[in-house]
């Protein structure tokens, strides 16, 4: 099955420092990949769709500054925070999709639990 | 704009019992409904995902039934068991996967 993976699946933060998550498909080429967040007890937020080898496409409210994404292969993306403060403490999950048939399907990393001190 | 709702937002009961979560979206012009199960502090396990043009799906002892029409999609679990305990998302596909708020679930022995 397809399998997507998160790297790191948790970490801890300095308030103003950068912090950068990966996102890989491990065994298929993702024509998408999505990135989410989820506060506690919250739903799943989309935050942007990123393509290889274009610029990603932010959701309303989402910084491109703070939030950068970059998609640099068909099975890598990665999530960059900028500047880090405690209110972007979170878990980050990613998607990456990928045609099967005539249906595009997504698969969901672990996450990625983000604590900002 | 896609709002998806789900009710209730919380639900215990002891194992053996029929479940029944409900699913509303506000935008009946989607192409799937797609239920997922997570795990405390995990991802997304998908479970069943639901064609516009189909009425339900099953998966062993899941069903999800919808109903575009009327916005609603339901996931019935059939005697449930401890391990099923979880939050149970439904997303709305427009595009883009809406999410709603999620049902925690909690079968105790």
């Amino acid at each position: 099955g397809a399998v997507v993976s998160q790297h790191p699946s948790w970490v801890i933060c300095k308030s103003g420092t950068s912090v950068k998550i990966e996102c890989r498909s491990l065994d298929f080429q993702a024509t998408t990949m999505f990135w989410y967040r989820q506060f506690p007890k919250q739903s799943l937020m989309l935050m942007a769709t990123s393509n290889e080898g274009s610029k990603a496409t932010y959701e309303q409210g989402v910084e491109k500054d703070k939030f950068l994404i970059n998609h640099a292969s068909l099975t890598l993306s990665t999530l960059t925070v900028t500047s880090a403060h405690p209110e972007d403490s979170s878990f980050y999950i990613c998607s990456a999709s990928t045609i099967e048939g005539r249906q595009e399907t997504q698969y969901f990393g672990p996450g990625t639990r983000l604590l900002v001190l | 704009k896609q709002e998806v709702t789900q009710i209730p937002a919380a639900l215990s009961v002891p194992e053996g019992e029929n479940l029944v979560l409900n699913c509303s979206f506000t935008d009946s012009a989607i192409y799937n409904l797609q239920w997922f199960r997570q795990d405390p502090g995990k991802g997304l396990t998908s479970l069943l995902l639901i064609q516009s043009s189909q009425r339900e799906q099953t998966s062993g002892r899941l069903n999800a039934s919808l109903d575009k029409s009327s916005g609603r999609s339901t996931l019935y679990i059939a005697a449930s068991q401890p391990g099923d305990s979880a939050t149970y998302l439904c997303a709305a596909d427009t595009d883009k996967l809406i999410f709603g708020t999620g049902t925690r679930l909690q079968v105790f022995p």
